[in-house]
């Protein structure tokens, strides 16, 4: 059964501030790893998918790797501001994650980030 | 564009009411059709899936059930609620396993009090 531990679970910085938010998974046998962002009492949003021949994804600010054979994953988020204070939750996808979508969820980090 | 719209947004019952929740998805079809349980400090949890209408699969013995009456609309529902079944509660969907991005609706908080 895949486990996914996330860390910090929780991290406050200055605006400005380039982060690192780490993901690492128990199975590397993935087909794809997800990354999402939840504001607090919402849904989650959807960020970053990384197919599993992928290294790495981009969006904006936001930068994802992934490294299958040491089951980990990063998201990068440069020159941090306000409105990224929000919990960030990495999904990996496979066969031993649950249901249809195979994802299995990490615990989420939750990040601050003062103005 | 691809939406999803779950309701009610929040939900006060008593215990050993009904539930329902419903989920609906537009712009696609033939979307596979997910409910999660988010409970306070932990992570979130997979109760039914469907890859298609009247097909559902549960991941968890619990006291809910899930129906898929049509392509784009996923009913949860409980005959008796219990307190444990409070939490917060997400619609998601996604064209596909293991590829395809999935998607989450707004989320339903339910306490059962």
């Amino acid at each position: 059964k895949q486990e996914v531990t996330q860390i910090p679970a929780a991290l406050s910085v200055p605006e400005g501030e380039n982060l690192v938010l780490n993901c690492s998974f128990t199975d590397s046998a993935i087909y794809n790893l997800q990354w999402f962002r939840q504001d607090p009492g919402k849904g989650l949003t959807s960020l970053l998918l990384i197919q599993s021949s992928q290294r790495e994804q981009t969006s904006g600010r936001l930068n994802a790797s992934l490294d299958k054979s040491s089951g980990r994953s990063t998201l990068y988020i440069a020159a941090s501001q306000p409105g990224d204070s929000a919990t960030y939750l990495c999904a990996p996808g496979g066969d031993s994650g649950g249901g249809a979508d195979g994802l299995t969820f990490g615990k989420g980090t939750h990040l601050i980030i003062q103005p | 564009s691809q939406t999803i719209h779950q309701w009610p947004a929040t939900l006060v019952q008593p215990v050993g009411s009904p539930l329902s929740l419903e989920c609906t998805v537009e712009g696609t079809s033939n979307p596979n059709l997910y409910w999660y349980r988010q409970a306070a400090g932990r992570g979130l949890q997979l109760l039914f899936y469907s890859v298609g209408i009247g097909q559902i699969s549960s991941e968890v013995p619990q006291n809910l059930s899930a129906s898929r009456p049509q392509d784009r609309q996923f009913i949860l529902s409980s005959k008796k609620l219990l307190l444990s079944d409070s939490g917060f509660y997400l619609c998601a969907w996604n064209l596909g396993p293991n590829t395809g991005e999935l998607f989450f609706g707004e989320g339903s908080r339910l306490t059962v009090l």
